[in-house]
């Protein structure tokens, strides 16, 4: 079984803040993407990365940065949290099927 | 870029009955159409795809058609059953991409 692992499933920050989203999978794939859930507006991707140290725009990557220094790790940083990015954070990889997505559990990001 | 538009946003029927979501794709290229399904509380997994060469699929009581003419697809679900309750989010891609755009999602409501 694939597993994609988000390191929170609740965070609450403050405005301003430095935020660092993880996600971590154990399938050795290559592809890996960041998406908000928000509703009424599905899922819209912000980042996705093809391989190690790789990284490309997705369609909202304002306020946004990507870190993959390993395989394994896709990391997703807002560099001063603001309240608009108050949202659901899912994380997503794909292996040698590459269009077939797995999904982590979320993080349910408050910034006040 | 490809833009897909879901419909509707929610959908309320009663268990028994049958349920169909429908999705409207931009860019011809598109070759992959997936369904993903999302509980409460849980994370989206895919449950049904089709791709451009096949106008139908079926999986027990789910199936997906593809028109490409028209540019768009659905999805149905038969005697829908309580566990069928879940949000569900069309996509789709150039399997050459690899990146997935997905539709708003629909709220699914199976009234006992």
């Amino acid at each position: 079984d694939v597993k994609v692992t988000q390191s929170s499933r609740y965070l609450v920050k403050r405005t301003g803040e430095k935020v660092f989203l993880e996600c971590v999978q154990d399938m050795d794939h290559e592809n890996m993407f960041w998406y908000r859930q928000d509703p009424g507006l599905g899922l819209r991707l912000i980042y996705f990365s093809y391989d190690v140290k790789m990284k490309e725009k997705g369609d909202i990557p304002e306020g946004y940065s990507v870190s993959r220094e390993k395989k394994e790790r896709f990391s997703l940083i807002l560099e001063s949290a603001s309240t608009n990015q108050t949202s659901m954070y899912l994380c997503a990889s794909t292996g040698p099927a590459k269009n077939i997505q797995y999904f982590g559990a979320g993080t349910r990001l408050s910034v006040l | 870029g490809e833009n897909v538009e879901q419909h509707p946003s929610t959908l309320s029927v009663q268990e028994g009955d049958s349920a169909v979501i429908k999705c409207t794709y931009s860019d011809s290229a598109s070759n992959y159409f997936p369904w993903y399904k999302q509980e409460l509380g849980k994370r989206p997994q895919l449950i049904i795809d089709i791709r451009s060469n096949v106008g139908e699929k079926k999986d027990q009581r789910i199936a997906v058609t593809l028109n490409k003419t028209a540019k768009h697809f659905s999805l149905h679900i038969t005697e829908t059953q309580p566990e069928d309750s879940a949000v569900y989010f069309c996509a789709a891609s150039n399997e050459g991409a690899q990146k997935l755009v997905f539709g708003q999602g629909t709220r699914l409501t199976i009234n006992p």
